[in-house]
């Protein structure tokens, strides 16, 4: 059957770090995949789209990798701040937007 | 600001009651949709709507019932619903929808649900 997978633990990390989140897919072929910010209670933000086609995505601090391979996409917050906390989804497409289960960002001050 | 708007932000109806979800985009999308979403999952793709004609209903409870008067206008209407329908319901847009490019998706903030 087709699976998204994000890193299920919570992750914390440090001001100023890199956070770097996961994204691993199987039984999948998909045209694209997407990044989306949720805060709690509200409704998902867009933050990124990378085709089958591209290595690599950059906006402002926020880079993506998509590994058609590796059926992987790394999510990368260069030079983290508090605000940045958050939970991150991932989301294939395959005829509609199917989304992983998304990895919750800490970052502490 | 999300440029899709739904309404009301927050429903507290009986397992008896008829009630609708409102959502509204001015973005000129041809796309709408309705996901549902429980606490700590991700959002669940529940109906598509392609230039106001249903495409995708993900075997969804006859319950819900979705409805599209306009491009700009997509409703959710509720009957009979059970306490594990309570959830965030999501409205969301996008310019196009086909088998391969569903694009980027705008959502609103959601219509927090409880059934009593």
């Amino acid at each position: 059957s087709q699976k998204i997978e994000q890193n299920s633990e919570a992750l914390n990390i440090q001001e100023g770090k890199t956070a770097t989140l996961t994204c691993n897919y199987t039984n999948y072929s998909p045209a694209y995949l997407q990044w989306y910010r949720q805060d709690p209670g509200r409704g998902p933000v867009f933050l990124l789209l990378i085709r089958e086609n591209e290595k690599e995505k950059r906006k402002e601090r926020l880079k993506v990798t998509f590994d058609t391979t590796l059926k992987q996409s790394l999510f990368h917050i260069t030079a983290s701040q508090p605000a940045d906390s958050a939970t991150y989804l991932c989301a294939l497409n395959k005829g509609k937007l199917i989304f992983g289960q998304g990895t919750t960002l800490q970052v502490k001050p | 600001d999300t440029e899709v708007t739904q309404t009301p932000k927050h429903l507290v109806m009986g397992m008896t009651n008829k009630k609708s979800l409102k959502c509204e985009q001015h973005m000129g999308h041809r796309a709408m949709y309705w996901y549902k979403q429980k606490a700590k999952k991700p959002p669940e793709l529940m109906f598509v709507y392609s230039y106001e004609k249903l495409s995708i209903n993900e075997s969804v409870p006859s319950r819900f019932s979705p409805e599209c008067p306009n491009s700009s206008l997509l409703n959710l209407h509720l009957h009979a619903l059970q306490p594990e329908d309570s959830a965030l319901y999501l409205c969301a847009s996008s310019h196009r929808d086909n088998l391969r490019n569903t694009g980027e998706l705008f959502f609103g903030e959601g219509s927090r649900l409880t059934v009593l």
